[in-house]
């Protein structure tokens, strides 16, 4: 069975950092991009960053550019968001997403960031 | 990048059929035949119902089919069940930069 596991979500102040992680399980992790997706309490879905099978093409938001890096570690079957200078707009449930060529097959149960002071 | 545009609800009653649009643009929508359609019940994980733009992943229902004119893609839920009443949200691909974005969103209500 196909499943993507996120932790490292939690309270944080304005400003800080926090470090999200994905395992995934079930399937050849090796052999498919991997993106991060937001949604804010309420609100809709925002697509935040993507990273190809080997690393090689990445892709980030505006809204997070230059304050989030993604990345992953293949032998670990696992997927990273680096989340830096954290803001309150940050706030919402982080869902980590396998591709499968260009749709979103397979989604987890999310890990929940919360930026207040 | 702006999101794509769906109205916020739509209802109809069990049986009936309903489309729901998703409005982009040249940049997104208009360029690929790459839009996906995801079904998200109330505190649950969003769910492929639609990809390529017509294309049914395996064990979603015929029921829920999707086609693209232009800038604006629709995906129709024919014979309306309760099940259906959920939040759907439409999701292009934008290019090699940012890859992709949603749409805002639209509520379906089973009247």
């Amino acid at each position: 069975e196909v499943q993507l596991v996120e932790s490292g979500g939690g309270l944080v102040q304005p400003g800080r950092s926090l470090r999200l992680s994905c395992a995934a399980s079930g399937f050849t992790f090796d052999d498919y991009a991997m993106h991060w997706v937001r949604q804010a309490p309420g609100k809709g879905l925002e697509w935040v960053s993507g990273i190809s099978w080997n690393s090689g093409s990445i892709g980030y938001a505006d809204s997070v550019k230059g304050r989030f890096t993604i990345s992953r570690d293949n032998a670990k079957n696992s997927l990273y968001l680096q989340m830096n200078s954290l803001r309150a707009e940050d706030t919402a449930l982080y869902y980590c997403a396998k591709a499968t060529n260009y749709d979103l097959s397979t989604w987890g149960q999310g890990t929940l960031v919360t930026v207040s002071s | 990048q702006s999101a794509l545009t769906q109205p916020a609800s739509v209802s109809g009653s069990p049986g009936q059929s309903i489309t729901i649009s998703c409005t982009g643009t040249s940049s997104d929508v208009g360029s690929y035949n790459l839009v996906s359609w995801y079904q998200q019940h109330p505190g649950k994980a969003p769910k492929l119902m639609i990809y390529e733009g017509s294309k049914r992943p395996s064990g979603v229902s015929n029921r829920f089919s999707g086609s693209k004119s232009g800038n604006t893609a629709s995906l129709t839920i024919s014979g309306l069940q309760a099940e259906d009443e959920a939040d759907y949200y439409c999701c292009s691909y934008a290019g090699s930069s940012t890859f992709y974005v949603f749409g805002t969103g639209t509520k379906v209500t089973v009247l």
